[in-house]
């Protein structure tokens, strides 16, 4: 089964500057789908950006942008110029491409809280 | 707008007494299914379907009950809660691209119940 890490709890950075979000995942698929997910206070889960595995090029959507490693199977979440309202939780989350059990399951992170200093 | 619709919102209740989350979707997707969010743990899958009457368990199915009777609704059934079962819930649904599951999923705004 697909297990996903993330080992920070909680992070904090300061308005402005940039932070990064770690999480690892464990698959023996050579492809799949990758994606990062914001939770505000509001609850609502927003998707922040998506990486299919087969695609080497980093994803990359506005200030935020990823660390594919592959090899690594390491998935990171860059914030540049962070922003009071990037505050939130944010969870990893993987999707296995095609078949098999549980096919269409996202597998997601524990989750890291991510604190904004202005 | 498109968009996953779950009630109620907050739903406080006692245990042994049975209580239905509503979930509906408005965007043809075949792919729904309901999760729970507790903390340290990250979001859990419940049930999921792949289409109208076709549902199958997650990883923590006990205690719960699902139908899929029409494509845009996913209700789910928690037929004597216990308190263990105090969690905030998620449905989600998410469309089919060329018969892959390449999108994340939409999510409804989410159920916070507490077990008494």
């Amino acid at each position: 089964a697909q297990t996903v890490t993330q080992s920070q709890p909680e992070m904090s950075v300061q308005e402005a500057e940039t932070v990064t979000l770690s999480c690892t995942y464990d698959t023996s698929e050579s492809d799949y789908y990758l994606f990062w997910y914001k939770q505000p206070p509001s609850r609502q889960m927003i998707l922040v950006i998506r990486q299919e595995a087969y695609k080497q090029q980093n994803a990359t959507e506005n200030r935020f942008s990823v660390n594919f490693q592959k090899a690594a199977k390491s998935f990171s979440l860059k914030i540049s110029d962070s922003q009071l309202g990037d505050a939130a939780m944010y969870f990893c989350a993987y999707r296995r491409k095609a078949g098999g059990t549980s096919y269409g399951k996202l597998t997601f992170g524990q989750g890291t809280i991510l604190t904004v200093h202005p | 707008e498109a968009q996953v619709t779950q009630n109620p919102r907050y739903l406080i209740t006692v245990t042994g007494k049975k209580l239905t989350v509503t979930c509906s979707q408005n965007m043809n997707h075949e792919y729904m299914s309901w999760y729970r969010q507790d903390p340290g743990l990250g979001l859990r899958q419940i049930y999921y379907s792949m289409n109208v009457e076709v549902t199958d368990k997650g990883d923590v199915p006990e205690g719960y009950k699902v139908s899929r009777k029409e494509k845009r609704n996913f209700p789910l059934i928690l037929e004597s809660p216990s308190p263990n079962q105090t969690s905030l819930y998620f449905c989600a649904s998410s469309k089919m691209d060329r018969g892959r599951y390449g999108y994340g999923y939409t999510f409804g705004s989410g159920t916070r119940l507490t077990v008494v």
